[in-house]
């Protein structure tokens, strides 16, 4: 079964620094999906970022980038220049090609520092 | 124009009782899911439909039902409602399995608080 280990249950950064938050997953699949998912206090889920494990180009969407080593199943996410705006939980996902069925991580609340 | 709604947004309820929560999608998707998220925000799989038909049902208690009258909705009714229960329900909604796009739209969420 896959697994996806967040080992930050909380991180906090000061306004227009950098932050990376760790993800690591388990499995024995070589054709997936990654995902970056945010829930801010709202509760709504919200994609942040996705890579194709089939990319070895590491995919970025404005200020947040991945930094994605598949031989070490590790699936980062970097935010750059954080605003306030970015305070939520953070969650990492992983799909198996051609399956629906997402598996969350446990979580990182990112919370920003004025 | 919401794209994944539910209703209601809360629900506070007593033991014992049943009750239902819906999602409707317009996104023209044909795959829906139900995800609970319990206190410590850990989010599981519930359910996931395609095209009105169960696909994944990840051991949930049958005190929990899915039914989806049309692809375009996704309801979740849950008889004999326990403590445990007391969760943050969401649904979801995708293309089939394989489109290239693939990501999971998800509804606002439904907090069930059972007392």
């Amino acid at each position: 079964a896959q697994t996806v280990t967040q080992s930050q249950p909380e991180m906090s950064v000061q306004e227009a620094e950098t932050v990376t938050l760790s993800c690591t997953y388990d499995t024995s699949e070589s054709d997936y999906y990654l995902f970056w998912y945010k829930q801010p206090p709202s509760r709504q889920m919200i994609l942040v970022i996705r890579q194709e494990a089939y990319k070895q180009q590491n995919a970025t969407e404005n200020r947040f980038s991945v930094n994605f080593q598949k031989a070490a199943k590790s699936f980062s996410l970097k935010i750059s220049d954080s605003q306030l705006g970015d305070a939520a939980m953070y969650f990492c996902a992983y799909r198996h090609f051609g399956n629906e069925k997402l598996t969350f991580g446990t979580g990182t609340r990112l919370t920003i520092i004025p | 124009d919401t794209a994944v709604s539910q209703t209601p947004k809360y629900l506070v309820t007593q033991m014992g009782n049943d009750k239902s929560i819906k999602c409707e999608q317009n996104l023209g998707h044909d795959t829906m899911y139900w995800y609970k998220q319990d206190s410590k925000k850990f989010l599981k799989i519930m359910f996931s439909y395609n095209n009105k038909e169960l696909i994944i049902n990840e051991t949930v208690p049958n005190r929990f039902s899915p039914k989806s009258p049309d692809k375009a909705h996704l309801n979740l009714h849950i008889n004999s409602l326990e403590l445990g229960d007391s969760a943050v329900y969401f649904c979801a909604s995708s293309e089939l399995p394989g489109q290239s796009s693939y990501e999971q739209y998800f509804g606002p969420g439904t907090r069930l608080t059972v007392t």
